[in-house]
């Protein structure tokens, strides 16, 4: 059951251009939802978070927008750069601990 | 700077053994985690302490205990290994309350049992 999902296992752009990567959850109980960055062999690091009352929070050139009655996230990052490369992770709380995870999406960004 | 620090990085283990996976986070957290990654399945949570002396069952317990030693450690144990237990673990620590500053993870344990 999962209730996370990040549909594009891959994504590439060019050096410059928007990254957006989407998310869709299920479950209408998660009031907080983030977004990972992992690079191979290390664990996955915090990027940015927004809470289900707010429909856009922006982190330089980050911007997280949620769409609750959709039930959709996307992660844009502008202009995206080579080191941006790696695996990003959807994730969705409630107000307990069991934070449930997307499968992933590699984003590879050329130079 | 540590944050939160895995041991044994790699480890191979023959089906039936037994082993445990140690965390131990400096950040003063309260609350802590166990997740595995496995292709095409993301993180899913095995068993959280959501502070010292409370452990809880996550989205996939089965095979596994846990041990919240004190604050700053948690541990896994796989009593019988098997091949379906071959994964990336990651350990992870945060503060109580809403997740809006996410969790803090360690780099990962390598799991494989042959």
């Amino acid at each position: 059951d999962q209730q996370v999902k990040q549909n594009s296992p891959s994504l590439s752009v060019q050096e410059g251009r928007i990254s957006i990567l989407n998310c869709d959850y299920t479950n209408s109980m998660f009031d907080y939802f983030l977004w990972y960055k992992k690079y191979p062999a290390e664990g996955p690091t915090f990027l940015i978070s927004i809470s289900s009352i707010k429909d856009k929070n922006e982190d330089g050139r980050f911007t997280v927008f949620l769409n609750k009655s959709a039930k959709h996230l996307s992660l844009h990052i502008v202009p995206s750069q080579p080191g941006d490369s790696a695996v990003y992770f959807c994730a969705a709380s409630g107000d307990n601990n069991d934070m449930r995870f997307g499968a992933g999406t590699r984003l590879t960004v050329k130079p | 700077n540590a944050g939160v620090t895995q041991t044994p990085k790699f480890q191979v283990l023959k089906t039936g053994q037994s082993m445990t996976l140690q965390c131990a986070q400096d950040m003063n957290h309260n609350s802590m985690y166990w997740y595995r990654q496995d292709p095409g399945m993301g993180l899913r949570l095995i068993y959280y302490s959501a502070s010292e002396g409370t452990t809880d069952k996550g989205e996939v317990p089965n095979g596994y205990n846990v041990s919240r030693l004190n604050k700053r450690e948690f541990s896994l144990r796989l009593e019988s290994a098997a091949p379906s237990q071959t994964s990336v673990y990651f350990c992870a620590s945060s503060e109580q309350g809403p997740p809006n500053y996410g969790y803090t993870f360690g780099s990962g344990t390598r799991l494989t049992v042959v």
